[in-house]
Order: structure tokens, then sequence, then C-alpha cells
């Protein structure tokens, strides 16, 4: 069975602290993504990778930063937390097919509801 | 900027009715399409998904869209409802030629009532 696995499924946090969500895939896929799930505005992209050691940024990747040092795991990283970053956080991955047109989003994560207070 | 629009933010159903859920995009290339659902207190799961070919894709538990071109939409339909159908459902496109970037709308909230 596949998985994309997120370490917290909740975090409270305080304003100002480094914060990490880290996020494994099992699944030999080359395409992870990080996502925050807010009411009524759907999920926004922060950050993607596509290979190691490699990423891009997203829609809203302002406050965040990323590290891919292995395939398997795609963190997230919040410098210094602020309490608008409070959300529920989605981490996902993707298997590339050939000139990216078979690209298969199929797998999330639980997802980590993280609290800035 | 692309986008995706789904225009029904809330929808609540009786049981047997027929669902239809509106998916529209800006983007005007080619594009892969998908359908998630996140049943409440769960994580998001893959309903059906179009990459080429047919335009009408079956998917699990009862679910198909159909893709309509010249339209830019990608409809999510079932034909009755069950209670076991009360989630959010999600539209997505992947802009192809764009970073392979995924876009979502912002998500139908569908209520089905016994």
């Amino acid at each position: 069975d596949v998985k994309v696995t997120q370490s917290s499924r909740y975090l409270v946090k305080r304003t100002g602290e480094k914060v990490f969500l880290e996020c494994v895939q099992d699944m030999d896929h080359e395409n992870m993504f990080w996502y925050r799930q807010d009411p009524g505005l759907g999920l926004r992209l922060i950050y993607f990778s596509y290979d190691v050691k490699m990423k891009e940024k997203g829609d809203i990747p302002e406050g965040y930063s990323v590290s891919r040092e292995k395939k398997e795991r795609f963190s997230l990283i919040l410098e210094s937390a602020s309490t608008n970053q409070t959300s529920m956080y989605l981490c996902a991955s993707s298997l590339s097919g050939a000139s990216g047109a078979k690209n298969d989003m199929g797998y999330f994560g639980a997802g980590t509801r993280l609290s800035v207070l | 900027a692309q986008s995706v629009s789904q225009h029904n933010h809330h929808v609540i159903l009786s049981e047997a009715a027929s669902l239809e859920l509106g998916c529209n995009y800006s983007y005007g290339g080619t594009v892969n399409l998908f359908w998630y659902v996140q049943y409440p207190g769960q994580h998001l799961q893959l309903l059906l998904k179009y990459f080429s070919g047919d335009p009408l894709v079956k998917g699990i538990k009862g679910f198909e869209a159909e893709f309509i071109k010249s339209k830019f939409s990608f409809n999510l339909r079932k034909p009755s409802v069950q209670w076991s159908d009360t989630a959010e459902y999600f539209c997505a496109v992947n802009a192809l030629n764009t970073g392979n970037q995924f876009y979502f709308g912002t998500g139908t909230s569908l209520t089905v009532i016994p």
C-alpha cells in the first residue's frame, strides 16, 4: 500500500519559532509537493520538488523554505512562525511520466494541522 | 495566472438525488484533470483523472466526470448519491508546460441527507 507519511498530525508552536514539517513517501516518486489548505481557499501550493536537492516556488512561498536531501523526504520549514501560518499542511507525491504528460497526482499525506500562537 | 473555479461552495442533497459539481479552469494549453474527495477527518483521495482519450472518465464509487475542452470544464457527476458521499470535493488541473504545477479549486462541500 502506497504511503505518504507526515510526521505530525497536530502541532502547536509559538510565534517566532522555527518549525519543521516532515514528509516521507515510500513510492520512489520523483515529485513532491507542499500545500496548505484553508477554508474557502482550497489547496494552495507552497513549494514543490522534482528531484533531490531541487525545489521550485509555488504560489505562496513567502515565509517558507524546503529541503529535499533524499528522494523520499521533503521537509517544509517555517523560519519564523507567524499566526497567519496557522493552517492544515498537506504533503503530496507523484510519479513523472515521459515529458511530464502522465503526472499522477494521486497521493496525499494525512495532513499536519499547525497552530501558531 | 491560472485558476480553477468551483462555483458551488455548498451543496445539500437528499439520498438518491443526482449530483453534478462544476469545475472550470482558465488554462488554454494541454491539461491533465483530477477530482479529489476528502471525507470528514480523512486525507485527500483521488476520485478520478483525465489525461487523454475518452472525455468521459469513470472513477471510484460510481463517480464520473466529463471533459469538455471547448468549455474548459470538467464537471463531476453521480447519478444517485448516498449519505456516505458527504465530503468535500476538489477539482485540480495540471497545466502542462507550466512547470507541472497543480492548481486546485476552492472545494465544494457536499452534504447528503438520509
